[in-house]
């Protein structure tokens, strides 16, 4: 089974309006971690946000912001005020384990386009 | 702070050859990561270090591939005999603590 979910390969949003990624996750740990990463056309993976499974509220940083929803195991990326240069591959990525495990897995990715 | 550094950014090889990447990490970063990535997904996991100790590899990392953080500085990233199938991007992440991974700029490697 697929531990990391990305349904959307493409998204298309106006400049300057909001857009919302999903990404929905499969675990049997309790304690574990979800990131956000953007890939750019130059090919270099950008970290924009983590939510640990504990954390009671939505992570946010800056114009971006996490919409967990535990019960649901979904981590939907948010995405406000959207820009040009926000164009790129988003992935999706979750860390099972505490702490000390190191087992990365990401999902297969959205490209989002932003439009003029 | 110059980031992860990854080199080459891109290596042609003929199939058969031995290949050898380099990624320099974030200074004081003591993890290390290596994943794969082909065209249209996500990266793949392939193995990790902290400090010079390789603490896991993925199914993934055949007998093929070898890796080694000799002073748990930079690190290198082996494929001998390399098949077309080993063609991709093969990317390093550092990470000062468990959570956070920045990532290089990737080694892009193509087999023909």
């Amino acid at each position: 089974a697929q531990k990391i979910t990305q349904t959307q390969p493409g998204m298309f949003v106006q400049e300057k309006e909001a857009v919302t990624l999903d990404c929905t996750y499969d675990t049997s740990d309790q304690s574990y971690g979800l990131f956000w990463y953007k890939q750019p056309s130059s090919g270099e993976m950008i970290f924009l946000i983590y939510q640990g499974s504990y954390d009671e509220q939505n992570a946010t940083e800056g114009r971006y912001s996490l919409n967990f929803q535990k019960a649901r195991k979904s981590a939907n990326l948010v995405i406000s005020a959207s820009q040009l240069g926000d164009s790129a591959m988003y992935f999706c990525a979750m860390r099972e384990g505490d702490n000390y495990g190191q087992n990365f897995v990401f999902g297969p990715g959205t490209r989002l386009s932003v439009l003029p | 702070d110059t980031g992860v550094s990854q080199n080459p950014r891109h290596k042609i090889t003929k199939r058969g050859q031995n290949v050898t990447f380099r990624c320099d990490p974030i200074s004081e970063h003591n993890r290390l990561y290596w994943y794969r990535q082909t065209l249209g997904q996500g990266p793949e996991f392939l193995t990790y270090f902290q400090n010079e100790a390789q603490l896991e590899k993925s199914r993934l990392l055949s007998d093929r591939f070898s890796a080694e953080r000799p002073k748990g500085s930079f690190s290198t990233l082996e494929i001998q005999r390399t098949e077309q199938g080993d063609s991709a991007m093969y990317l390093c992440a550092s990470s000062p603590k468990e959570n956070i991974q920045y990532f290089g700029a990737g080694t892009r490697l193509s087999v023909l």
